[in-house]
């Protein structure tokens, strides 16, 4: 158990729906990301939050937003669900001390199935 | 395109022999390096790092090796036991690039009692 915790564990929706994806981090972590698994693109990093502020951008659609809440925990909201948003949506967290890489642990993930 | 690749998608050995896991890099500017182990169902789980200054890294039954001169990065795993039976993907961060992970596309290893 990394002490990432992700909510829900599955999820099954329609095309066009919003669904919103919950995350959170480690105790202690300051630092989130998520990234996206599919079977033709990998483990993929869509985006960083650090202490409630954006810090880095990956292949994000521009359907796709997060935040990270006043309580370290986050966000990831996806819109406009189309077929190919089906996928396990991971969120990983770490110290996130500044001007140093520091490990990620992943969380769990949530399964979308979007039909 | 990834600037991290993996030479074999599947590795299959026997219990109690060594695996290694290889993986190949592009980038130059990469200077830290992970190794995640992912089992069915379950999110990556962190194995082991490195980082651009080291060439050799030991944890518990794994080693990482990194070569910088042809970009290689290995993961040995003594004495492989059927729990290490999973998909290993190799990370890597780009110096600079805010921590941001780039992943390989993984190697499935099958343990056989």
């Amino acid at each position: 158990d990394s002490g990432v915790t992700q909510t829900p564990k599955h999820l099954i929706t329609a095309t066009g729906q919003r669904v919103t994806l919950r995350c959170s981090p480690r105790s202690g972590d300051l630092s989130v990301y998520w990234y996206q698994q599919s079977l033709d693109q990998g483990l993929q990093f869509l985006i960083q939050y650090y202490n409630g502020e954006e810090r880095a951008k990956g292949n994000i659609l521009e359907r796709f937003s997060a935040q990270q809440f006043p309580d370290l925990h986050s966000e990831l909201n996806l819109s406009s669900l189309e077929l190919g948003d089906s996928a396990l949506y991971f969120c990983a967290s770490s110290v996130g001390r500044g001007g140093a890489v520091d490990t990620q642990y992943f969380g769990p993930g949530t399964r979308l199935t979007v039909l | 395109g990834e600037s991290v690749g993996l030479h074999l998608p599947t590795l299959s050995v026997q219990e109690g022999d060594n695996s290694i896991i290889n993986c190949a890099y592009s980038n130059s500017a990469s200077d830290y390096f992970i190794w995640y182990k992912q089992e069915s169902g379950k999110g990556p789980q962190f194995i082991i790092d490195i980082r651009s200054n080291m060439d050799k890294r030991q944890g518990q039954r794994v080693t990482v090796l990194l070569n910088k001169t042809v970009k290689h990065l290995s993961l040995q795993i003594a004495a492989t036991q059927p729990g290490d039976s999973a998909v290993y993907f190799c990370a890597e961060n780009l110096r600079g690039s805010n921590y941001k992970l780039t992943f390989g596309k993984g190697t499935l290893l099958t343990v056989n009692p």
